[in-house]
């Protein structure tokens, strides 16, 4: 079975600090998907990445980061020099490829990231 | 609009009673999905539609749920006999292709369900 565990409930940083959010996964697959979503307070979930389990090379965009080491079965998400928007609930989520269900999605239980001014 | 549509957003009701939620997904995407998110948790898996075929209801909490997508597009995810376990957000998202390519899922905004 696949889980996906974000160790981290919630992160208060002040303001163009830098901030990591870690995501753990487990999965006997060796291909999967994973997934980085934000849960802003109007409920929407917004995706913001996906990497497959074959391409560990790390991504920028913008102020986002993403490290993936298969290695150590992380994928975390840094954002650099955060603003009062990025506040939100972020999810990371993994699915495995497959015919029917692969790509139903394993969430994690979430990190509420509060920025403040 | 050209995003996820639910209806209602909020749906309040007694104990007992049935319930039908509306998932209107975004033109043309073939994969459908909906999911159940309790208050502090991430979403879990319902069900999952392509086009009109409803390939994995495994993540289906009992036989009081049900879900449709009769015509390929507009999707519907009814629950019988309510009881308070059944208050959460539901989520339906859709995705252009079928699910084995993995394409990321486009949410709605959710509804909002209490049951009294």
């Amino acid at each position: 079975a696949q889980k996906v565990t974000q160790a981290q409930t919630e992160i208060s940083v002040v303001e163009k600090e830098d901030v990591t959010l870690d995501c753990v996964y487990e999965t006997r697959d060796t291909t999967y998907y994973l997934f980085w979503y934000k849960q802003p307070p109007s409920g929407e979930l917004v995706f913001l990445i996906r990497r497959n389990s074959f391409d560990e090379q790390n991504e920028i965009s913008g102020r986002y980061s993403w490290n993936f080491q298969k290695s150590t079965s992380s994928f975390n998400f840094t954002i650099t020099a955060s603003q009062v928007v990025d506040s939100a609930v972020y999810f990371c989520a993994l699915s495995e490829a497959g015919e029917t269900s692969g790509s139903r999605l394993t969430f994690g239980e979430g990190t509420q990231l509060t920025v403040n001014p | 609009g050209a995003g996820v549509s639910q209806s209602p957003r909020y749906k309040v009701a007694k104990r007992g009673q049935d319930v039908a939620l509306r998932c209107d997904p975004i033109s043309g995407h073939v994969s459908l999905f909906w999911y159940q998110q309790a208050l502090g948790q991430g979403p879990e898996f319902l069900t999952y539609f392509q086009n009109e075929a409803q390939l994995d209801k495994s993540g289906l909490p009992s036989d009081r749920f049900f879900a449709e997508r009769p015509e390929g597009s507009v999707s519907t995810l009814k629950i019988q006999r309510t009881q308070q376990e059944d208050s959460a957000v539901y989520l339906c998202a859709s995705s252009l292709r079928p699910a084995i390519s993995n394409q990321p899922q486009h949410f709605g905004d959710g509804t909002r369900l209490s049951i009294l």
